[in-house]
């Protein structure tokens, strides 16, 4: 089945940029998408990608998707420490299930 | 848009204990999940509903978990006979078939249960 792995840690200096990196497994995955997490609430959709694009800029998040490598990343440009959060990656390899990765934590120093 | 509710937030029970935790999904949303996420790991996919039918169930759903979605709007996870390893947030999402974000999930604030 499906497998999102993303790093565990992320430190950055604010006004930095982040990038938060991704592989999943499941070549027919459809969509993927970024999701982020304070603590003690739930998860909030950030972007998402379809599979037949390389790139998505919204303001100031961009995701690449190098689909060969199955490899996805989120940007984060001239982070602030509201950022620091919890990010996850997840693909949808087809149908409702989603599949999410253990979560990137990132910190923000000021 | 009042966005996903759970009720309640935090729930403290004693093993083997029975307790109900009730989702409110956005209004016009038709599909409804559940997860469960420990510490310092990603949501882990419990069970779907699309409408009022629940159309999958994961193998980490025991005999002691059940979900219902009576009327295709809210949803309540019950467990029986609580044990220590349910301890956990319960998250519950719900989504669109059509709309801007294909695919995407809304969360609520989940639950946290603690069993002592």
């Amino acid at each position: 089945g499906e497998d999102v792995e993303q790093s565990l840690f992320l430190s950055v200096r604010e006004g930095d940029s982040s990038v938060i990196n991704c592989t999943y497994t499941d070549s027919s995955s459809t969509y993927l998408y970024w999701y982020k997490q304070e603590p003690g609430a739930g998860l909030q959709l950030l972007t998402y990608i379809f599979s037949n694009m390389d790139m998505k800029q919204d303001q100031r998040l961009t995701v690449l998707l190098n689909k060969k490598d199955k490899h996805l990343s989120l940007r984060i440009a001239d982070t602030q420490t509201g950022d620091s959060a919890i990010y996850f990656c997840a693909a949808n390899p087809g149908g409702f299930k989603t599949i999410f990765g253990a979560g990137t934590r990132l910190f923000v120093k000021a | 848009d009042t966005g996903v509710s759970q009720d309640p937030r935090h729930k403290i029970t004693k093993r083997g204990q029975n307790v109900t935790f009730r989702c409110d999904p956005i209004s016009e949303h038709n599909r409804l999940y559940w997860y469960r996420q420990t510490l310092g790991q990603g949501p882990e996919f419990l069970t779907y509903f699309q409408n009022e039918a629940q159309l999958e169930k994961s193998r980490l759903l025991s005999d002691r978990f059940s979900a219902e979605r009576p009327k295709g709007s809210f949803s309540t996870l019950e467990i029986q006979r609580t044990e220590q390893g349910d301890s956990a947030m319960y998250l519950c999402a719900s989504s669109s078939t059509s709309g801007r974000t294909p695919g995407g999930q809304f969360f609520g604030p989940g639950t946290r249960l603690t069993v002592l």
